[in-house]
């Protein structure tokens, strides 16, 4: 069975430019999230998607960050402009349904911003 | 606010001998999960405690649930090269499904 996939794996943009992230979440996975890791933290969640629809994103930073899984597949994550403290891993998991089933993670996408 | 407390933040130890980390919170999960994370990978579940003084193993690994269910903890017994990574604990909140990610533990097993 195939896992999450992740592109790109790797990026270096300078501040103020914008970046895209994609992400493939397992066949069949309803739910989807990107979380957000800074070096030497743990992951923090930006936005859960349930098929299509938004379910948490409390924590996505609306000015800058925005997110679309339009046909309940896959999904990107955006942000324009980036800042400085953007650079991080972005992890997209995926799993069956929500309510604590496992959650499968991509390789992420480690951003740096200069 | 730190909802999960992972200590230690880094171990360093030789292979061979045994090891504990833990995972702490004043606030009560539904169920606690661990992970394993390598470098350039995405976290890995390792397993789930969802019942107050549940105990489980996976090969020298013991998992354990506080009866409060507010804290766990990771045993590690004759720790070996391969166990080297990054060790999450996530606690899953009842009432809104949300998990929440601690810091980390990173251990490095010293051949």
């Amino acid at each position: 069975e195939a896992g999450v996939a992740q592109s790109p794996r790797y990026k270096i943009i300078e501040k103020r430019q914008s970046v895209a992230f994609w992400c493939n979440p397992i066949s069949g996975h309803a739910t989807l999230y990107w979380y957000q890791q800074i070096l030497g933290q743990g992951p923090k969640l930006l936005i859960q998607f349930q098929n299509n629809g938004v379910v948490d994103d409390s924590q996505l930073p609306k000015d800058r960050f925005s997110a679309e899984r339009l046909k309940g597949v896959d999904s990107t994550l955006k942000i324009q402009p980036a800042k400085l403290e953007d650079s991080a891993v972005y992890l997209c998991a995926s799993s069956f349904n929500t309510g604590g089933e496992t959650q499968y993670f991509g390789p992420g996408t480690r951003l740096l911003v200069l | 606010t730190q909802l999960l407390e992972q200590s230690p933040q880094f171990l360093s130890i030789q292979e061979g001998e045994n090891l504990t980390v833990y995972c702490n919170s004043s606030s009560v999960f539904s169920s606690l999960q661990w992970y394993r994370q390598e470098p350039g990978e995405g976290p890995v579940l390792l397993v789930t405690v969802v019942t107050g003084g549940e105990v489980k193993k996976l090969k020298r690994l013991t998992f354990q649930f506080g009866d409060a269910r507010k804290d766990s903890s990771l045993h590690i017994t004759a720790a070996q090269p391969g166990d080297t990574g990054l060790y999450l604990c996530a606690g899953l909140m009842n009432r809104d499904d949300k998990i929440i990610f601690g810091k980390g533990t990173r251990l490095h097993i010293l051949p």
